[in-house]
């Protein structure tokens, strides 16, 4: 069971550059997640998709964009990266309900140079 | 809305030792809580979870944490700390809508 996988694992972008996170889940989960994960900071939600074909923002969702492609994918594109983007991203799934827990990719480690 | 705070980002604590994460939370409907552990280079596992019912929850590793509605607090503890449970654990409230929030993170040290 591969369970939530995100692509790529780590990478090194210019300022300006554009890049799109991956994420796949294999649950047959109607809600997805996307989190940035900081020093200090905790985690923060960017965006989430309740449900196939809707999506909403969380607490920091300036300078990205997502993609609910169906119910398996839900992915995150930056369009100008900044500096201020360097940070780890998680990519997350679950079921509708709000008692359920969310299961975890490992991770994208993205830099900003 | 909800949100999630937790006390102390860094906790030590020596082996053997009583392991207290303190994690307090604010919603405005019956919350749904959870606290998830973060292994270095790893993502998150779900160590424990409160929905309805019991107030005491039990968790994987011997860890446990107590609902107190009256306190909105969800502290996690554990009798007896273990080199192995040194890592980075989250709290995290869902209510209401499907949003999932965490908290700042506490940081577990164990000295031998």
């Amino acid at each position: 069971n591969a369970g939530v996988t995100q692509t790529p694992k780590f990478q090194v972008l210019k300022t300006g550059q554009s890049m799109t996170l991956q994420c796949a889940q294999d649950m047959n989960h109607n809600s997805m997640y996307w989190y940035r994960q900081d020093p200090g900071m905790g985690l923060r939600l960017i965006y989430y998709s309740a449900s196939e074909g809707t999506t909403d923002k969380g607490e920091v969702p300036n300078g990205y964009n997502v993609s609910r492609l169906n119910k398996r994918e839900f992915s995150l594109r930056l369009e100008s990266a900044a500096p201020s983007q360097t940070s780890v991203y998680f990519c997350a799934s679950r079921e509708w309900t709000g008692n359920t827990e969310a299961f975890f990719g490992q991770g994208t480690r993205l830099t900003v140079v | 809305a909800q949100s999630v705070t937790q006390l102390g980002s860094h906790v030590s604590v020596s082996e053997g030792a009583l392991v207290l994460l303190r994690c307090n939370y604010s919603s405005s409907v019956p919350p749904y809580l959870f606290w998830y552990v973060q292994y270095p280079n790893q993502g998150l596992q779900l160590l424990l979870k409160y929905t309805t019912g019991a107030t005491l929850v039990k968790g994987i590793n011997g860890f446990e944490a107590e609902f107190k509605k009256s306190e909105t607090s969800f502290h996690l503890t554990k009798p007896s700390a273990h080199m192995s449970d040194a890592a980075e654990y989250f709290c995290a409230v869902s209510a209401g809508a499907q949003k999932l929030v965490f908290g700042q993170g506490t940081r577990l040290t164990i000295n031998p």
